[in-house]
């Protein structure tokens, strides 16, 4: 059975601090899909990356980096000297062959100013 | 644009009604998707379609049904025998390469927030 496991529940840093989220999942699948997600207040949920299980290379995008590795099973997020405006809920998922999308419990970011 | 449109935004249902969910999407995407969220944790699945006419129970089923009569919608309803329903509910949709049902991502709506009163 596929599981998704974010520990932390809620995260506060000051803007400009560097924040790592983390996510480690459990699969059977050698070919699985994972996701991170951002959910602003509004509910609506953001596609930040997805990642499948052959490409384990890093991935940069402006402030946001990503580190997945296979042998710890994790794929966590760091955000780079955080903003007031990167304050939401993060969501980390695993989609298996099959397609379903499993979500861990999410973190809570909050950024103050 | 193309995208996936839940309505209404929010819903009051009285204790004992029926009520049903909208979720239409004009992608041409073939996976369709129900997930319920409540204050504090993640996205749970209730229901999931891959092609028209049919569909599958996801984790959190008893109490809801759905329908895919079109490859566009996919509503949900939200029964009398679910005792807990307010939250909030997410449709999703995705693409599917045929055979080899590739996961090329997800696209979400906006949410429906229900409320018993």
């Amino acid at each position: 059975a596929q599981k998704v496991t974010q520990a932390q529940t809620e995260i506060s840093v000051v803007e400009k601090e560097d924040v790592t989220l983390d996510c480690v999942y459990e699969t059977r699948d050698t070919t699985y899909y994972l996701f991170w997600y951002k959910q602003p207040p509004s509910g609506e949920l953001v596609f930040l990356i997805r990642r499948n299980s052959f490409d384990e290379q890093n991935e940069i995008s402006g402030r946001y980096s990503w580190n997945f590795q296979k042998s710890t099973s994790s794929f966590n997020f760091t955000i780079t000297a955080s903003q007031v405006v990167d304050s939401a809920v993060y969501f980390c998922a695993l989609s298996e062959y099959g397609n379903k999308l499993v979500f861990g419990a999410g973190t809570i970011l909050r950024v103050k100013s | 644009d193309g995208g996936i449109t839940q309505s209404p935004k929010y819903l009051f249902r009285k204790e004992g009604q029926n009520v049903t969910l909208s979720c239409e999407q004009n992608l041409n995407h073939d996976a369709m998707y129900w997930y319920r969220q409540d204050p504090g944790q993640g996205l749970r699945l209730i229901y999931y379609s891959q092609i028209v006419n049919d569909f599958q129970k996801g984790d959190i089923a008893e109490g809801y049904s759905v329908s895919r009569e079109k490859k566009e919608s996919f509503p949900l309803t939200v029964t009398s025998a679910q005792k807990n329903p307010t939250a909030f509910y997410l449709c999703a949709s995705m693409a599917l390469s045929g055979q080899t049902k590739r996961n090329y991502g997800y696209t979400f709506g906006s949410g429906t927030r229900l409320t018993v009163v």
